[in-house]
């Protein structure tokens, strides 16, 4: 069963409108949701995560994110799109910190 | 902080040699050590889990005596390639986590190009 999943390949927006990348989990324990954003021919970089507490975090460049329990999604949001935003999306989740199972990524294109 | 690097970033080699990728954390000492390869538009594959001073844990279908992982210290971990041939070409990365483990932080990767 695939514990993560990504429902976009691919989304497509306009710079300066809000952008949203789609991730749900499957439930399996209490999970531990991250994203990371990987531009071409280089690794991941770390966004933000969700352990506990406040389901709305905030993280890096702007972006944050929402842990909802009942949809099971952890959706990436930006209030306000850069063209500079465009790369690679992943959603990862990870229930014992042993394991992290990654989405399929989205790409992001902003245009101008 | 939590920075991991990654040497080389690319290496092309002929088919039957072994490449050492080598993966460090600079500012933190690494507990684990993952190895993930990437191919071209798809997410990560994870290969093996390294502890230091111990065994790496390898995923189903992963043969362990070709990729060969050593975590000898909390801030270096190797991948080794055995015998590479062609179809080992891919994206190879590596991320660590310290002590806590709560995120994991991602090397540049190496690109493999197998001749």
């Amino acid at each position: 069963a695939q514990s993560v999943a990504q429902p976009e390949d691919q989304v497509n927006v306009a710079e300066g409108n809000p952008l949203t990348v789609k991730c749900t989990y499957s439930v399996s324990g209490n999970p531990y949701l991250f994203w990371y954003v990987q531009y071409p021919n280089r690794g991941l970089q770390f966004l933000l995560k969700y352990i506990t507490g406040d389901n709305l975090v905030k993280g890096s460049y702007g972006f944050e994110a929402e842990f909802n329990k009942s949809q099971t999604s952890f959706h990436l949001k930006k209030p306000s799109a850069l063209v500079s935003d465009s790369a690679l999306y992943f959603c990862a989740v990870t229930y014992n910190f042993n394991k992290f199972y990654f989405g399929s990524g989205t790409k992001l294109n902003v245009k101008p | 902080g939590a920075v991991v690097s990654q040497h080389p970033s690319w290496v092309i080699c002929k088919s039957g040699t072994s490449v050492k990728i080598e993966c460090r954390s600079l500012d933190f000492q690494a507990t684990t050590m993952f190895w993930y390869r990437q191919f071209p538009k798809q997410s990560l594959m994870l290969m093996a889990t390294s502890n230091e001073g111990s065994k790496a844990t390898y995923e189903q279908g992963v043969e362990k005596d070709k990729f060969l992982i050593n975590h000898a210290s909390l801030t270096l971990s190797t991948l080794t390639v055995t015998s590479a041939h062609p179809e080992d070409s891919s994206f190879y990365i590596c991320s660590a986590t310290g002590t806590g483990g709560e995120t994991q932080y991602f090397g540049p990767g190496t690109r493999l190009l197998v001749l």
